[in-house]
């Protein structure tokens, strides 16, 4: 299976700030990433896939990166809105896996 | 809109069997892959197996393969998971979700809570 190994596991930013998350494959997974945006009791909402396809509907501010075995998810200028848990999942090969989460708590 | 609302969950002794059922609407249910994926009381998500539009094809976590099973009813626009045997360590919210490519999922249902105790 790829391990996916997301970092930080918790984050304390303040409203404005550009706040970055990181995922980071154990082995190349050549863009097949995608990022979650889960709040506090609710079910997780696509963000990014393709590793810097934006889906629908999701506010400009959010951003993906990376290639290879390193990817980031980019929120600028933070709202409290975003005040959630983030996960990283990969899709290039099965079974597909998450990673351990990123919540972002306002600072 | 597309909408999808799983039920069938709840308290189940541990070896029981369980099914879950999640119903599909606002989209075109037999053009998709679709995925069950469970996130535990610690929050760790883990994709259980997803399964072809047509019902055809279905592939699993190799940890769960022997457990769990995915099936779909394209007439009633519905996703199942059958559960067997099941463990404290199955004690989860599942989720239906609706896949694209297939691989990632661009939709989550509100999710439906196992508790797996004596």
């Amino acid at each position: 299976d790829i391990q996916m190994t997301q970092s930080p596991a918790s984050l304390s930013a303040s409203l404005g700030e550009t706040v970055t998350i990181e995922c980071r494959a154990s082995e190349d997974i050549y863009n097949g990433l995608a990022w979650y945006q889960q709040k506090p009791g609710k079910s997780p909402q696509l963000l990014i896939y393709n590793a810097n396809s934006l889906h629908t509907g999701v506010p400009s501010r959010f951003s993906g990166s990376g290639s290879g075995t390193q990817y980031s998810l980019k929120i600028n200028s933070l709202q409290s809105e975003d005040v959630a848990s983030y996960f990283c999942q990969q899709y290039y090969d099965y079974p597909w896996t998450f990673g351990g989460g990123t919540k972002l708590e306002l600072k | 809109e597309v909408q999808l609302v799983e039920s069938g969950g709840g308290l189940v002794q541990p070896g029981a069997s369980l099914k879950l059922s999640c119903v599909a609407s606002g989209f075109t249910f037999s053009d998709y892959w679709m995925s069950w994926v469970r996130q535990t009381p610690g929050k760790t998500m883990e994709w259980i197996g997803d399964i072809k539009y047509d019902g055809s094809y279905t592939n699993y976590a190799p940890s769960l393969k022997n457990r769990f099973t995915i099936s779909r009813d394209n007439a009633k626009s519905t996703l199942y998971l059958q559960m067997s045997n099941v463990r404290s360590e199955d004690t989860a919210t599942y989720y239906c979700t609706r896949d694209m490519n297939p691989g990632y999922f661009d939709y989550w249902g509100q999710g439906v809570m196992v508790t797996v105790s004596s």
